[in-house]
């Protein structure tokens, strides 16, 4: 699985737009990239997947740049309760031929949403 | 639906005892995963499984066993506790279908060593 590169930490203001950058230079062609976040040592809950093309759903939007080697979840209208650690994580989507779904987590970046 | 739970939510060991966490989804999935979480780090995996009856190794293994007799439970067990087992652990379950695979984790265990 490729690895990423998120930075430590990042603040947003209240209600305001936050966009948490992830480096995946080495990804590749089959390999999906997936958005979890950490709230307060809870246990990770997924956010949002894509391959190539942006995706949006209730939680966040999912921008890819054309090349795939980095992309961006957007919360658009961040709130107090979005305060967490963010893990960008790439693999493969499929499972079989050895896949077994298994995240291999970084250290993620910790937004801090600000009143 | 209950999700995925965990069993105990805390506990403290002496070095050298054994313990076994338990861990259940009520989502009929298929995969389950054990990992553990030390301060300031992100997830590591310990052992996992693909099915009822089967079990394989994570990034993390040593020191610790698992068992999936049951498709809805996933056991983690410590033979002989060790303090540089103190940590969180957090087990997780998927269904291996659609591109999502997404993975349903637990409330989390956290177990000190002393």
């Amino acid at each position: 699985d490729a690895k990423t590169t998120q930075p430590p930490s990042m603040d947003c203001a209240e209600g305001r737009a936050a966009n948490l950058p992830c480096n995946h230079s080495t990804i590749s062609g089959n390999e999906y990239v997936y958005w979890y976040r950490q709230i307060h040592s809870q246990g990770p809950q997924y956010i949002i997947h894509g391959l190539k093309n942006n995706e949006t759903n209730e939680m966040a939007s999912l921008i890819i740049t054309e090349d795939r080697k980095s992309s961006t979840l957007i919360l658009p209208h961040a709130t107090l309760r979005d305060t967490a650690v963010y893990y960008c994580i790439v693999r493969v989507a499929t499972y079989g031929s050895g896949n077994t779904g298994k995240l291999i987590f970084g250290q993620g970046t910790t937004l801090q949403v600000k009143p | 639906n209950a999700g995925v739970t965990q069993t105990p939510k805390f506990r403290v060991l002496k070095t050298g005892q054994s313990m076994t966490l338990l861990c259940a989804q009520d989502m009929n999935h298929e995969y389950m995963y054990w990992y553990r979480q030390d301060p300031g780090m992100g997830l590591r995996l310990i052992h996992y499984s693909v099915g009822e009856g089967t079990t394989a190794k994570g990034e993390v293994p040593d020191g610790y066993n698992v068992s999936r007799l049951k498709k809805q439970n996933f056991l983690l067990g410590l033979e002989s506790a060790a303090p540089s087992q103190t940590s969180v652990y957090f087990c997780a379950s998927s269904y291996p279908g659609g591109t999502a695979n997404e993975q349903y984790f637990g409330p989390g265990t956290r177990l000190t060593v002393t």
